[in-house]
């Protein structure tokens, strides 16, 4: 299965800023895909992100507050813009291995607890 | 509306005995399911899964069970062990290839010694 790292792994950030999150994969992927953890909560699709084209959101994400960059296959990035406390979660991303045999083909980073205050 | 339902938000259970985590969905076109085991800090790991084709899975101490007319499934783990204490995802997929994930809210299972 693929190893991702994620960055980073926690931040405190102030309401009204932005926070890039970064996800870099050891291997060549297609599809990425980008989560939102909220307390209690399950994980939720924010978008998925494929090389060579633009992300496709899900219902009640918008591309203004959420940014995706997918500059190619193994590196994407996912922007928290303009921050109220309501996006204080833990974001994650995904990634799926075609035909892998171990991790049911996605895999998760460790995720990024982002705390807005 | 949620697709992928786990109605019970905690399990406790005594070591040695049997766990057993339930999951219901809503999407008959769900072809695909898994169970992922989270820690505090980190992301879900993937412990098991399941096709739509299968009845049951097991592996090792793992053991899914699937019932595709009552569109339930469920997590069977034994015996326990403290280890095993962590919250629990459900999650499906869509018969489309390169779908993404449906989660459920995630029971979290306390196996005490």
């Amino acid at each position: 299965s693929a190893v991702i790292s994620q960055k980073p792994s926690r931040d405190i950030c102030q309401r009204g800023t932005s926070l890039t999150i970064q996800c870099q994969v050891d291997s060549q992927v297609t599809m990425m895909f980008w989560y939102r953890q909220q307390p209690g909560q399950s994980l939720t699709l924010i978008a998925t992100a494929n090389q060579g084209s633009e992300a496709t959101y899900e219902s009640g994400f918008v591309i203004d507050k959420f940014p995706i960059s997918r500059p190619n296959l193994t590196f994407s990035t996912l922007t928290v813009s303009n921050m109220s406390p309501e996006d204080s979660s833990i974001y994650l991303c995904s990634v799926l291995i075609t035909g892998a045999t171990t991790s049911g083909g996605y895999t998760f980073g460790s995720g990024t607890r982002l705390t807005v205050v | 509306d949620q697709q992928v339902k786990q109605n019970s938000p905690s399990l406790s259970v005594q070591e040695g005995r049997i766990s057993i985590l339930n999951c219901d969905y809503t999407n008959s076109m769900f072809d695909y399911f898994l169970w992922y085991k989270k820690y505090p800090a980190e992301g879900p790991t993937f412990l098991i899964s399941i096709s739509s084709i299968k009845d049951k899975n097991e592996d090792g101490r793992f053991t899914v069970f699937l019932n595709k007319s009552a569109k339930h499934l469920s997590l069977h783990i034994v015996p326990s062990q403290p280890g095993d204490s962590a919250v629990y995802f459900c999650a499906a997929r869509g018969n489309q290839a390169g779908t993404a994930l449906i989660f459920g809210k995630g029971t979290t299972l306390s196996v005490s010694s």
